[in-house]
């Protein structure tokens, strides 16, 4: 079983649709990122979090750390939303990350 | 400020060969992390070079090793390299601050043929 765990695999949504992506970990954790991958590669960092709740326009990322699970929503979904969303959990501080597998996000126009 | 950047974007090799691939830090970064990632998966972890130090290391064999650079400069060299070896090679860096996340660079493809 790995580490960290990504739900769904693909997700097509249609625009404006409210979207979900989950992560569940099995580790204990310093902090949790969520991730951006566009084709060709380039990954840009959402958020680092390791309590509560945090906005940035219309994403939204959560962490409950009793229950070892991170959610990043979507609001108002975007076909320039569509890329891969991953999920990494920090386990110290160095900031050496472990990664899921990624969500495969489509958003339609 | 400049961002990570990544050299070269792509790289053919044949097996066998040896490979350098190169990172430059974000300005005021001190550490460096390297990741592999295999087509359709998430990137794996390889090493951490922190002021010229390895700080830690996933799960990859010796004939993956790195240099970190007084510039905090970085580079992957990977010795006798092998058909799954070809991925995407990503680099990361961040300063050693316990809130500063990582800033990624644009990665590069090597293929092995």
């Amino acid at each position: 079983k790995n580490e960290v765990e990504q739900s769904p695999q693909n997700l097509t949504a249609q625009e404006g649709e409210f979207i979900t992506i989950n992560c569940s970990y099995s580790v204990g954790i310093s902090a949790l990122h969520w991730l951006q991958q566009h084709p060709g590669g380039g990954i840009v960092s959402l958020f680092m979090l390791s309590s509560g709740k945090k906005k940035h326009g219309r994403l939204i990322a959560t962490i409950n750390i009793q229950e070892k699970h991170s959610s990043l929503h979507i609001t108002a979904s975007h076909p320039r939303d569509s890329a891969v969303y991953i999920c990494a959990v920090d386990r110290g501080s160095a900031r050496q990350l472990t990664f899921g597998s990624g969500t495969q996000l489509t958003v339609l126009p | 400020e400049t961002g990570v950047t990544q050299s070269p974007t792509h790289l053919i090799k044949t097996r066998g060969q040896q490979v350098t691939l190169r990172c430059s830090s974000q300005s005021g970064h001190n550490t460096v992390s390297w990741y592999q990632q295999a087509l359709g998966q998430g990137p794996q972890f390889i090493f951490q070079y922190y002021r010229e130090e390895e700080n830690g290391r996933g799960n990859f064999p010796p004939r993956f090793s790195g240099l970190q650079f007084p510039n905090y400069s970085s580079e992957l060299n990977v010795n006798a390299l092998e058909l799954d070896d070809s991925a995407l090679y990503l680099c990361a860096s961040s300063s050693s601050g316990k809130e500063e996340t990582q800033y990624f660079g644009p990665g590069t493809r090597l293929l092995v043929l």
